[in-house]
Protein backbone atom coordinates (compact mmCIF):
# COMPACT_ATOMS: atom_id res chain seq x y z
CA UNK A 1 0.00 0.00 0.00
CA UNK A 2 1.82 3.24 -0.88
CA UNK A 3 -1.50 5.93 0.03
CA UNK A 4 -0.80 8.99 2.07
CA UNK A 5 -4.47 10.52 2.88
CA UNK A 6 -5.07 13.92 3.82
CA UNK A 7 -8.32 15.55 5.03
CA UNK A 8 -9.88 18.07 4.40
CA UNK A 9 -9.85 17.91 1.01
CA UNK A 10 -11.14 21.30 1.40
CA UNK A 11 -10.84 24.01 3.33
CA UNK A 12 -12.15 27.85 3.60
CA UNK A 13 -11.25 29.63 6.31
CA UNK A 14 -11.04 33.43 7.78
CA UNK A 15 -8.16 35.36 8.55
CA UNK A 16 -8.43 34.72 12.25
CA UNK A 17 -9.42 31.88 12.16
CA UNK A 18 -7.20 28.38 13.82
CA UNK A 19 -7.73 25.16 11.79
CA UNK A 20 -4.90 22.02 11.17
CA UNK A 21 -4.70 20.01 8.27
CA UNK A 22 -3.59 16.19 8.71
CA UNK A 23 -2.04 13.75 7.12
CA UNK A 24 -1.83 9.77 7.51
CA UNK A 25 0.52 7.02 6.24
CA UNK A 26 1.28 3.61 6.96
CA UNK A 27 4.05 2.64 4.98
CA UNK A 28 6.41 2.35 7.92
CA UNK A 29 8.01 5.65 6.14
CA UNK A 30 9.94 8.04 8.69
CA UNK A 31 10.49 10.85 6.74
CA UNK A 32 7.24 12.93 6.09
CA UNK A 33 7.06 16.52 4.46
CA UNK A 34 5.01 19.20 4.18
CA UNK A 35 4.94 21.41 0.67
CA UNK A 36 2.87 24.27 -0.43
CA UNK A 37 1.75 24.37 -4.39
CA UNK A 38 0.09 27.13 -6.09
CA UNK A 39 -1.60 26.76 -9.34
CA UNK A 40 0.69 25.86 -12.24
CA UNK A 41 4.04 26.21 -10.12
CA UNK A 42 5.88 22.26 -8.37
CA UNK A 43 5.43 22.04 -5.56
CA UNK A 44 7.26 23.61 -2.50
CA UNK A 45 8.74 22.42 0.26
CA UNK A 46 8.05 24.02 3.59
CA UNK A 47 9.20 20.93 6.16
CA UNK A 48 10.74 18.08 6.66
CA UNK A 49 10.45 15.83 9.45
CA UNK A 50 12.46 12.51 10.40
CA UNK A 51 11.80 10.46 13.01
CA UNK A 52 9.35 12.61 14.19
CA UNK A 53 11.86 15.03 14.48
CA UNK A 54 11.86 18.21 12.65
CA UNK A 55 14.84 18.31 10.44
CA UNK A 56 14.11 21.10 8.07
CA UNK A 57 11.84 24.40 8.22
CA UNK A 58 12.51 26.03 4.80
CA UNK A 59 12.36 29.57 6.43
CA UNK A 60 8.27 29.12 6.61
CA UNK A 61 6.44 32.21 8.47
CA UNK A 62 5.33 31.28 11.51
CA UNK A 63 1.61 31.06 11.59
CA UNK A 64 2.46 27.86 10.12
CA UNK A 65 2.82 25.33 12.56
CA UNK A 66 3.66 21.82 11.69
CA UNK A 67 3.78 19.02 14.88
CA UNK A 68 4.49 15.03 14.17
CA UNK A 69 2.61 13.52 17.14
CA UNK A 70 3.59 10.10 15.94
CA UNK A 71 5.58 8.06 12.90
CA UNK A 72 2.55 7.89 10.74
CA UNK A 73 0.64 11.24 11.32
CA UNK A 74 1.81 14.96 10.31
CA UNK A 75 -0.49 17.43 10.94
CA UNK A 76 0.16 21.49 10.15
CA UNK A 77 -1.28 23.76 12.28
CA UNK A 78 -2.96 27.09 10.75
CA UNK A 79 -2.85 30.54 12.40
CA UNK A 80 -3.66 33.83 11.47
CA UNK A 81 -3.30 33.51 7.43
CA UNK A 82 -3.19 35.86 4.70
CA UNK A 83 -5.17 35.41 1.63
CA UNK A 84 -1.81 34.36 -0.36
CA UNK A 85 -1.51 31.23 2.00
CA UNK A 86 -4.40 30.02 -0.60
CA UNK A 87 -2.92 27.27 -2.41
CA UNK A 88 -2.91 23.38 -2.22
CA UNK A 89 -0.84 21.74 0.81
CA UNK A 90 0.45 18.26 -0.22
CA UNK A 91 2.05 15.63 2.53
CA UNK A 92 4.43 13.32 0.80
CA UNK A 93 6.81 10.48 3.18
CA UNK A 94 9.16 8.61 2.16
CA UNK A 95 11.87 6.09 4.07
CA UNK A 96 15.30 7.34 5.28
CA UNK A 97 17.98 5.01 6.90
CA UNK A 98 20.51 6.46 9.27
CA UNK A 99 20.03 10.03 7.62
CA UNK A 100 20.10 9.11 3.83
CA UNK A 101 16.37 9.66 2.20
CA UNK A 102 14.90 7.46 0.20
CA UNK A 103 14.80 8.23 -3.29
CA UNK A 104 10.86 8.40 -3.89
CA UNK A 105 8.31 10.31 -2.22
CA UNK A 106 5.10 9.19 -2.03
CA UNK A 107 2.53 12.27 -1.84
CA UNK A 108 -1.16 12.68 -0.80
CA UNK A 109 -4.24 14.19 -2.43
CA UNK A 110 -3.31 17.59 -0.70
CA UNK A 111 -5.99 20.10 0.96
CA UNK A 112 -7.04 22.83 -0.84
CA UNK A 113 -6.96 26.01 1.32
CA UNK A 114 -8.89 29.25 0.93
CA UNK A 115 -8.20 32.07 2.94
CA UNK A 116 -10.84 35.01 2.95
CA UNK B 1 23.68 24.22 -7.83
CA UNK B 2 21.26 21.02 -9.23
CA UNK B 3 18.73 22.31 -11.71
CA UNK B 4 15.72 20.60 -14.13
CA UNK B 5 14.69 21.92 -16.90
CA UNK B 6 11.50 20.46 -18.31
CA UNK B 7 10.09 21.93 -22.33
CA UNK B 8 7.38 24.46 -21.90
CA UNK B 9 3.89 23.43 -22.24
CA UNK B 10 1.07 23.15 -22.73
CA UNK B 11 1.61 19.84 -25.11
CA UNK B 12 -1.59 18.94 -27.00
CA UNK B 13 -1.70 15.39 -29.08
CA UNK B 14 -4.46 13.77 -30.38
CA UNK B 15 -5.19 10.23 -29.38
CA UNK B 16 -3.11 7.38 -30.21
CA UNK B 17 -0.48 9.90 -30.85
CA UNK B 18 3.36 9.76 -29.63
CA UNK B 19 4.15 11.46 -26.63
CA UNK B 20 7.78 13.07 -25.87
CA UNK B 21 8.30 15.73 -23.02
CA UNK B 22 12.33 16.77 -22.52
CA UNK B 23 13.61 16.56 -19.31
CA UNK B 24 17.14 17.66 -18.76
CA UNK B 25 19.03 18.24 -15.75
CA UNK B 26 22.29 19.67 -13.94
CA UNK B 27 23.77 17.72 -10.70
CA UNK B 28 26.89 17.40 -9.26
CA UNK B 29 26.62 13.84 -7.94
CA UNK B 30 24.57 10.77 -8.85
CA UNK B 31 20.73 12.05 -8.17
CA UNK B 32 18.09 9.61 -8.82
CA UNK B 33 15.68 10.65 -11.06
CA UNK B 34 11.48 10.25 -11.55
CA UNK B 35 8.42 11.53 -13.33
CA UNK B 36 5.66 12.67 -11.19
CA UNK B 37 2.44 12.93 -12.72
CA UNK B 38 -0.89 15.49 -11.65
CA UNK B 39 -4.24 15.02 -12.60
CA UNK B 40 -6.83 17.82 -12.05
CA UNK B 41 -7.86 18.84 -8.70
CA UNK B 42 -5.21 15.74 -7.46
CA UNK B 43 -1.91 15.23 -5.88
CA UNK B 44 1.11 14.32 -7.59
CA UNK B 45 1.42 10.69 -8.44
CA UNK B 46 4.79 8.60 -8.70
CA UNK B 47 4.97 7.69 -12.28
CA UNK B 48 8.06 6.29 -12.62
CA UNK B 49 12.13 6.41 -11.41
CA UNK B 50 15.43 5.61 -12.47
CA UNK B 51 18.18 5.42 -10.12
CA UNK B 52 21.10 5.23 -12.25
CA UNK B 53 22.72 5.73 -15.47
CA UNK B 54 21.23 3.65 -18.33
CA UNK B 55 18.43 2.62 -15.99
CA UNK B 56 15.09 2.74 -17.76
CA UNK B 57 11.76 3.12 -15.93
CA UNK B 58 8.40 2.61 -17.09
CA UNK B 59 5.25 2.26 -15.93
CA UNK B 60 1.51 2.31 -17.80
CA UNK B 61 3.03 2.48 -21.37
CA UNK B 62 5.20 5.28 -19.95
CA UNK B 63 8.91 5.14 -20.22
CA UNK B 64 11.98 7.30 -19.26
CA UNK B 65 15.73 6.04 -20.27
CA UNK B 66 18.47 7.66 -17.72
CA UNK B 67 21.11 9.06 -19.76
CA UNK B 68 23.64 10.63 -18.43
CA UNK B 69 26.16 11.85 -21.38
CA UNK B 70 23.23 13.93 -22.36
CA UNK B 71 22.18 14.40 -18.63
CA UNK B 72 18.49 13.84 -20.17
CA UNK B 73 15.58 11.93 -18.26
CA UNK B 74 12.80 11.97 -21.42
CA UNK B 75 9.14 10.80 -20.93
CA UNK B 76 7.87 9.01 -24.15
CA UNK B 77 4.83 7.18 -24.38
CA UNK B 78 4.01 5.41 -27.77
CA UNK B 79 -0.02 5.84 -27.89
CA UNK B 80 -1.39 8.81 -25.62
CA UNK B 81 -5.31 8.51 -24.53
CA UNK B 82 -7.58 11.22 -23.13
CA UNK B 83 -6.92 10.03 -20.01
CA UNK B 84 -3.65 10.85 -19.53
CA UNK B 85 -4.20 14.60 -19.87
CA UNK B 86 -2.32 15.91 -16.78
CA UNK B 87 0.49 17.93 -15.62
CA UNK B 88 3.73 16.09 -15.79
CA UNK B 89 6.67 17.17 -13.60
CA UNK B 90 10.52 15.65 -13.98
CA UNK B 91 12.22 15.70 -10.58
CA UNK B 92 15.84 14.71 -9.43
CA UNK B 93 16.78 13.92 -5.58
CA UNK B 94 19.84 15.37 -4.19
CA UNK B 95 22.71 12.94 -5.16
CA UNK B 96 24.32 13.67 -1.43
CA UNK B 97 20.86 11.15 -0.21
CA UNK B 98 19.37 14.43 1.83
CA UNK B 99 15.62 14.89 1.49
CA UNK B 100 15.62 17.44 -1.33
CA UNK B 101 13.61 17.23 -4.48
CA UNK B 102 14.56 19.33 -7.64
CA UNK B 103 11.49 19.58 -9.23
CA UNK B 104 11.21 20.43 -13.17
CA UNK B 105 8.72 23.62 -13.34
CA UNK B 106 5.81 20.92 -15.12
CA UNK B 107 4.47 20.32 -18.61
CA UNK B 108 0.85 20.50 -19.12
CA UNK B 109 -0.34 17.72 -21.65
CA UNK B 110 -3.96 17.57 -23.12
CA UNK B 111 -5.15 14.80 -25.13
CA UNK B 112 -8.11 15.18 -27.77
CA UNK B 113 -10.01 12.63 -28.49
Amino acid sequence: DTEVTQTPKHLVMGMTNKKSLKCEQHMGHRAMYWYKQKAKKPPELMFVYSYEKLSINESVPSRFSPECPNSSLLNLHLHALQPEDSALYLCASSQVDGGIFSYEQYFGPGTRLTVT
Amino acid sequence: GDSVTQMEGPVTLSEEAFLTINCTYTATGYPSLFWYVQYPGEGLQLLLKATKADDKGSNKGFEATYRKETTSFHLEKGSVQVSDSAVYFCALSDPSGTYKYIFGTGTRLKVLA
